[in-house]
């Protein structure tokens, strides 16, 4: 079966630290993987997709297809990227979320 | 650009009513629009698909009898819950798809309480 799976529930680092969310997904097939993020009391929005193979707001995520990852990292961390973070395949034209990893980012 | 809105951002009702939420995209024309359930600090399961024009596509196990989802317009679709049970409650999250890209645009989301 098509999944994602996001084994950290809630990962927790001080500001400065790296961060390092883990995605992890089966698919049969070239995947197309997105990394969403949602702040407090706001809507869900794009944060990256692989195949523009971009950094927004310093994060990246590379596409390893080997170990069928496509974790999301950033060298420091800052306050302001608390949040919720989902990553995303799409299957059939539709986005199979992951169960999500809320980062909490401590002054 | 763009943007997805929802209407009501909150609504209460009884069990046993029906209810009935908006997703609108503002900025741009959705071809296909997707209905989304989100529990606290908990992944977001898609419910339905749907296109402008023909009937919605429904995840298994989600009764489509009771989340009756209309696309009439490339601007709007709705999602009513009908004889809302308390266990309906929950956050109701909209996207809209444009184009030929997989990009969605997220609505704000409805919180739904039946009591």
């Amino acid at each position: 079966a098509q999944r994602v799976t996001q084994p950290e529930k809630l990962l927790s680092v001080f500001k400065g630290a790296p961060v390092e969310l883990k995605c992890n997904y089966s698919y049969s097939g070239s995947p197309e993987l997105f990394w969403y993020v949602q702040y407090s009391r706001q809507r869900l929005q794009l944060l990256l997709r692989h195949i523009s193979r971009e950094s927004i707001k310093g994060f990246t995520a590379d596409l390893n297809k080997g170990e069928t990852s496509f974790h999301l990292k950033k060298p420091f961390a800052q306050e302001e990227d608390s949040a919720m973070y989902y990553c995303a395949l799409v299957r059939g034209g539709k986005l199979i979320f992951g169960q999500g990893t809320e980062l909490s980012v401590k002054p | 650009g763009a943007v997805v809105s929802q209407h009501p951002s909150r609504v209460i009702c009884k069990s046993g009513t029906s209810v009935k939420i908006e997703c609108r995209s503002l900025d741009f024309q959705a071809t296909t629009m997707f209905w989304y359930r989100q529990f606290p600090k908990k992944s977001l399961m898609l419910m339905a698909t749907s296109n402008e024009g023909s009937k919605a596509t429904y995840e298994q196990g989600v009764e489509k009898d009771k989340f009756l989802i209309n696309h009439a317009s490339l601007t709007l679709s709705t999602l009513t819950v009908t004889s809302a049970h308390p266990e309906d409650s929950s956050f109701y999250i909209c996207s809209a798809r444009g184009g030929s890209t997989y990009e969605q645009y997220f609505g704000p989301g409805t919180r739904l309480t039946v009591t």
